[in-house]
């Protein structure tokens, strides 16, 4: 059983477009997270919930948005795509009070590119 | 601004002998630091971590060195095994609820035969 999965695994797609990338954990944890790993491999935090309440909100473009139904799932969704979005997209998991304490599950990534 | 800095894009060793990877940081305020491993294609997985209360941690094949006074620390593994080639990001964190991991750009190692 997969602990952190997301969909989909590849995603090609035309500027401007609006687009959702999928994000399920089944360990129990309380804590997700979005991270982007752009061209340079930065691997850098994006946005992080607990118990679906948004608690890191980097410095992101408003067109990003995440959206918890509940606290096993994390979505992001983007709208207008730019070029600058081409990047992976990673989805993590924990359960921590102090955030950084805990080791973070990743989910295998999803390669979004922009034409 | 790099506060998490792995300044050795790749290292190459030999089956059998020690790899060392090396990381530095620049917040002081950072207490607790991580090592994950990535396999192509697929995301981080957690290796091993120490606390700054501590100045070792080990873990089978794996320790992991701590120096505060130099903000440095580097993961051992010995001996090397053709399974440890993948990528290792140092990562580093501080005390409080919104802080968060800050990770390393990765050092590519590559286990020779």
């Amino acid at each position: 059983d997969t602990a952190v999965s997301q969909t989909p695994k590849y995603l090609v797609t035309q500027m401007g477009n609006d687009k959702s990338i999928k994000c399920e954990q089944n360990l129990g944890h309380d804590t997700m997270y979005w991270y982007k790993q752009d061209s340079k491999k930065f691997l850098k935090i994006m946005f992080s919930y607990n118990n679906k309440e948004l608690i890191i909100n980097e410095t992101v473009p408003n067109r990003f948005s995440p959206k918890s139904p509940d606290k096993a799932h994390l979505n992001l969704h983007i709208n207008s795509l730019e070029l600058g979005d081409s990047a992976v997209y990673f989805c993590a998991s924990s359960q921590a009070e102090t955030l950084g304490y805990n080791e973070q599950f990743f989910g295998p990534g999803t390669r979004l590119t922009v034409l | 601004d790099q506060q998490v800095k792995q300044n050795s894009p790749s290292l190459s060793v030999q089956e059998g002998r020690i790899s060392i990877l090396n990381c530095d940081y620049t917040n002081s305020m950072f207490d607790y630091f991580l090592w994950y491993k990535k396999y192509p294609a697929e995301g981080p997985t957690f290796l091993i971590s120490i606390s700054s209360i501590k100045d070792k941690n080990e873990d089978g094949r794996f320790t992991v060195f701590l120096n505060k006074s130099a903000k440095h620390l580097s993961l051992h593994i010995v001996p090397s095994q053709p399974g440890d080639s993948a990528v290792y990001f140092c990562a580093a964190s501080a005390r409080g609820r919104d802080d968060k991991i800050i990770f390393g750009k990765g050092t590519r190692l590559h286990i020779l035969p």
